[in-house]
């Protein structure tokens, strides 16, 4: 079966605009996940949707937002992009949430 | 925040050696997951050990879990080129989501 689909895969965006990425999961899988990756954090986690629901944030600014549709494809949003947003963002799906994900090739975001 | 760090940060080893690395945490957790990461690409899950698990293998790889102690191992036998890559451990403390450590970086040397 098809795996877990980012796009795009590279994205450059100047300060101050905003971003929209994509995440299609694995068919079937209800929970989708979001990670910022950066050298100096490591894998941070955004947030966590189930059927349509926001079920669970990390620690970051009402800049960043998400949205899982009721095919569970996802989407998140960065407002007013800061130069420190520029990082790897990884969407993960699995059936449940809690175990066993799998992971898309991410988004490579860079903000100039 | 991150819940587990992995030790040590950064590992080179010959190729057809072992690879051991370790993750320690800091809450309970209901299962800990490894996952491999090539070169800034997506994670790759490797093997999942529940709380109630104290050993796990699959294939080459070998995870233990040390619930008293808030640690798990992850060993990989006879290392070949292709195991070159980022490895982290990954907790479920509950809540449906999981917390990566900051990552194990194995180099394997030919």
């Amino acid at each position: 079966k098809a795996g877990v689909t980012q796009t795009p895969r590279y994205l450059i965006k100047t300060r101050g605009q905003q971003v929209t990425l994509s995440c299609s999961p694995i068919s079937g899988h209800r929970s989708v996940s979001w990670y910022q990756q950066t050298p100096g954090q490591g894998l941070q986690f955004l947030f966590e949707y189930f059927s349509e629901t926001q079920r669970n944030k990390g620690n970051f600014p009402g800049r960043f937002s998400g949205r899982q549709f009721s095919n569970s494809r996802s989407e998140m949003n960065v407002s007013t992009l800061e130069l420190g947003d520029s990082a790897l963002y990884l969407c993960a799906s699995s059936s449940t949430g809690g175990e066993g994900y799998t992971f898309g090739s991410g988004t490579r975001l860079t903000v100039v | 925040s991150q819940q587990g760090e992995e030790d040590p940060q950064a590992l080179s080893i010959q190729e057809g050696e072992n690879a051991t690395m370790n993750c320690s945490y800091k809450t309970s957790i209901n299962n800990l997951q490894w996952y491999r990461q090539n070169s800034g690409r997506g994670l790759v899950h490797l093997i999942l050990i529940r709380s109630n698990e104290r050993e796990k293998h699959s294939g080459r790889l070998r995870v233990t879990l040390d619930t008293s102690k808030k640690s798990s191992s992850l060993l990989i036998t006879a290392s070949r080129a292709a195991d070159t890559a980022s490895y982290f451990c990954a907790t479920d403390a509950g809540g449906d989501k999981i917390i990566f450590g900051k990552g194990t970086r194995l180099h394997i040397l030919p």
